[in-house]
């Protein structure tokens, strides 16, 4: 079975304070690996994919995660936040099933 | 774009009643899930469905049931509401092949009283 931990639960930073949100995955295999983003009062929204290749892989706004495979993780950066994005960010995992498992998010408020 | 879209943003139905909640996407996707999203504990799977008629349980799939009928539509059913179920539900649908993301509703916040 596939699982996902995010370490950080709450996060607060000042704005152009650098990011970086944890998540490890359970899973013996093949991978596919997400974050995604929900701002308040909006639907779940892709902030980028890990499938295969280059392990750093660069989303939008400015946001990239690097896949390291010993480790497990797929973590999530920025180097200088911004106010709008305060919001909470989730993991997913996606293993030998095309079922994505999501960890329990991380809600990130950023102050201006 | 894939638009997945759930008939209503906001519900309030009394404890004991049968409430559906609607999805629909049109991106002909063949994978479809309902999801429950509480605070601190992330996206569970209720549900999901591969195929016309067919379903799996997921994770906390008991006081639910689910139908799909149509390729484009998967119905979330709540058989007796209880107050344990108030929640913000969230449909997503994804393709079976390749290495694809789940694209997800705007989400149905339900209260039950």
């Amino acid at each position: 079975a596939q699982s996902v931990s995010q370490h950080n639960h709450h996060v607060i930073l000042s704005e152009a304070a650098s990011l970086e949100l944890g998540c490890n995955y359970s899973y013996g295999g093949t991978v596919n690996l997400f974050w995604y983003v929900q701002y308040p009062g909006q639907h779940l929204q892709l902030l980028l994919k890990y499938f295969s290749g280059d392990p750093l892989v660069k989303g939008i706004k400015g946001f990239e995660a690097e896949f390291i495979k010993s480790k497990f993780s797929f973590n999530l950066r920025k180097p200088s936040v911004q106010w709008s994005d305060t919001a909470e960010y989730f993991c997913a995992v996606k293993g030998g099933s095309y079922i994505p498992t999501f960890g329990r998010g991380t809600s990130l408020i950023v102050h201006p | 774009d894939v638009k997945v879209t759930q008939s209503s943003r906001y519900l309030v139905k009394r404890t004991g009643e049968k409430v559906f909640l609607e999805c629909v996407q049109d991106m002909d996707h063949e994978n479809m899930f309902w999801y429950r999203q509480d605070p601190g504990l992330g996206l569970r799977l209720i549900y999901f469905s591969y195929d016309v008629k067919m379903k799996e349980k997921g994770d906390i799939p008991e006081g639910y049931s689910v139908s799909r009928e149509k390729k484009e539509r998967f119905s979330l059913i709540l058989e007796s509401a209880s107050t344990n179920q108030t929640s913000m539900y969230l449909c997503a649908s994804s393709l079976v092949q390749g290495s694809t993301e789940a694209f997800f509703g705007q989400g149905t916040r339900l209260t039950v009283v």
